[in-house]
């Protein structure tokens, strides 16, 4: 089934990694994109077909995979990072989904 | 400066329609695939529909069930979206975005409300 599953909150210190897990049985075939949305802003796309970053993201922001799992890694956290975190992907047949989305809290 | 511009929300009651429309500047919408997402108040991303380059495929999530149609006009940069037998629980935020070939959701509008309420 289409469903990806991601912690509802993370909390992270200044400087520090924060790790965004993304779950669901398709991601084993498929691409996982990751989007940031800041309050009263559309979202922006920061990591797409698992591990590519767009031009102007920050390489602080990277993402990864494993069998059913996606991560998005955000290093040397900022305050400006402070945002909800959303997974995506597309199956076969061009139906697409979002994960159920992430809070990162800077402390 | 490359852009998407949404209008056509508002306040209706359910059971009504509503048309949706999706401007484009900056960039010849014909090169790429449109999608609409939408976001309730207070809560997450949510897919709704997808219309190819040239309009010859269209894709809707499952909860559309036949409510709604995506139609597209590359003449004039537009994309529609009829929204039909409207619910309550349609009642969110509605971008439109754009997709490149191979790539992510990479250029998104600020939204238009739809506020569905008796």
């Amino acid at each position: 089934s289409l469903e990806l599953t991601q912690p509802s909150a993370v909390s992270v210190s200044p400087g520090q990694t924060a790790r965004i897990t993304c779950s669901g049985d398709a991601l084993l075939n498929l691409y996982t994109y990751w989007y940031q949305q800041k309050p009263g802003q559309a979202p922006i796309l920061l990591i797409y077909k698992d591990v590519q970053r767009p031009s102007g993201i920050p390489e602080r922001f990277s993402g990864s995979t494993s069998g059913t799992t996606a991560t998005l890694t955000i290093s040397g956290v900022r305050a400006e990072d402070e945002a909800d975190y959303y997974c995506q992907l597309a199956d076969s047949s061009g139906i697409y989904v979002f994960g159920t989305g992430t809070t990162v809290s800077v402390l | 400066q490359v852009q998407l511009e949404e209008s056509g929300g508002g306040v209706v009651q359910p059971g009504t329609s509503l048309r949706l429309s999706c401007a484009a500047s900056g960039f010849i919408l014909r090169d790429y695939a449109i999608h609409w997402v939408r976001q309730a108040p207070g809560k997450g991303l949510e897919w709704v529909t997808v219309i190819s380059y040239d309009g010859s495929n269209k894709k809707y999530a499952e909860f559309v069930k036949g409510r709604f149609t995506i139609s597209r006009d590359n003449t004039n940069n537009t994309v529609d979206l009829l929204l039909t037998s409207l619910r309550l629980e349609d009642t969110a935020l509605y971008y439109c975005v754009r997709r490149p070939q191979a790539y992510g959701l990479d250029v998104w509008g600020r939204g238009t409300m739809v506020t569905v309420s008796s």
